[in-house]
């Protein structure tokens, strides 16, 4: 069983600086990825950065990079230089490789505002 | 290459009457899942077809149902509804042909039921 937990129900941020979202996850897999999504106002949902459990390097994605603690089964994600466009709910996400499904154990979410 | 496409993208219906939503993923995708997004629940896992089969399910009553046609389109009905099956209904679609698969979701189509 998987479980996602985002703590942050909503964080805000000033154009151009720094914010980081956290996200803790539980599960009983060996193998799996971890995603960061993105869900602007009315509009689809985006994949943002995901991360393979068994590589040790934290993934980058232009100004989006996650810290991936494993032990502490931690995946924070950190936008740098913020945009008003970054904008959105920042959904977490966990997918267990062994079982051959595709199914995404979402966290509740993190609703992001960007104030100018 | 369109997107994945979702109709409608509004519904509105009374209890007890039955809904059908469709799906269609990116051309050349083969795999489907369904999702349900409530502001309570969050993001809820429905359904997951690959060639016309369904490889998995979340823990939804039996009222919901989905199925995928040879053209990889997808279908989910929804059964007597209640009012709080008002939700988001996502679809996404993905390759299916490694352990990874990036999934693509469709812009969904919002049911409310009265």
């Amino acid at each position: 069983a998987q479980t996602v937990t985002q703590s942050q129900p909503e964080m805000s941020v000033q154009e151009a600086e720094t914010v980081t979202l956290s996200c803790t996850y539980d599960t009983s897999e060996s193998d799996y990825y971890l995603f960061w999504y993105k869900q602007p106002p009315s509009r689809q949902m985006i994949l943002v950065i995901r991360q393979e459990a068994y590589k040790q390097q934290n993934a980058t994605e232009n100004r989006f990079s996650v810290n991936f603690q494993k032990a502490a089964k931690s995946f924070s994600l950190k936008i740098s230089d913020s945009q008003l466009g970054d904008a959105a709910m920042y959904f977490c996400a966990s997918i267990g490789v062994a079982s051959g499904s595709e199914k995404l154990v979402f966290g509740k979410g993190t609703k992001l505002t960007v104030n100018p | 290459k369109a997107g994945v496409t979702q109709t409608p993208r509004y519904l509105i219906k009374t209890r007890g009457q039955q809904v059908t939503l469709s799906c269609s993923p990116i051309s050349g995708h083969r795999s489907v899942s369904w999702y349900q997004q409530t502001p309570g629940q969050g993001l809820q896992f429905l359904f997951e077809y690959f060639s016309e089969t369904q490889r998995n399910k979340g823990n939804f009553p039996g009222r919901f149902s989905g199925r995928q046609f040879s053209n990889s389109r997808s279908e989910m009905n929804v059964s007597t509804l209640e009012l709080g099956d008002s939700a988001l209904y996502l679809c996404a679609s993905s390759l299916r042909v490694s352990s990874y698969n990036e999934q693509f979701f469709g812009p969904g189509t919002r049911l409310t039921v009265l």
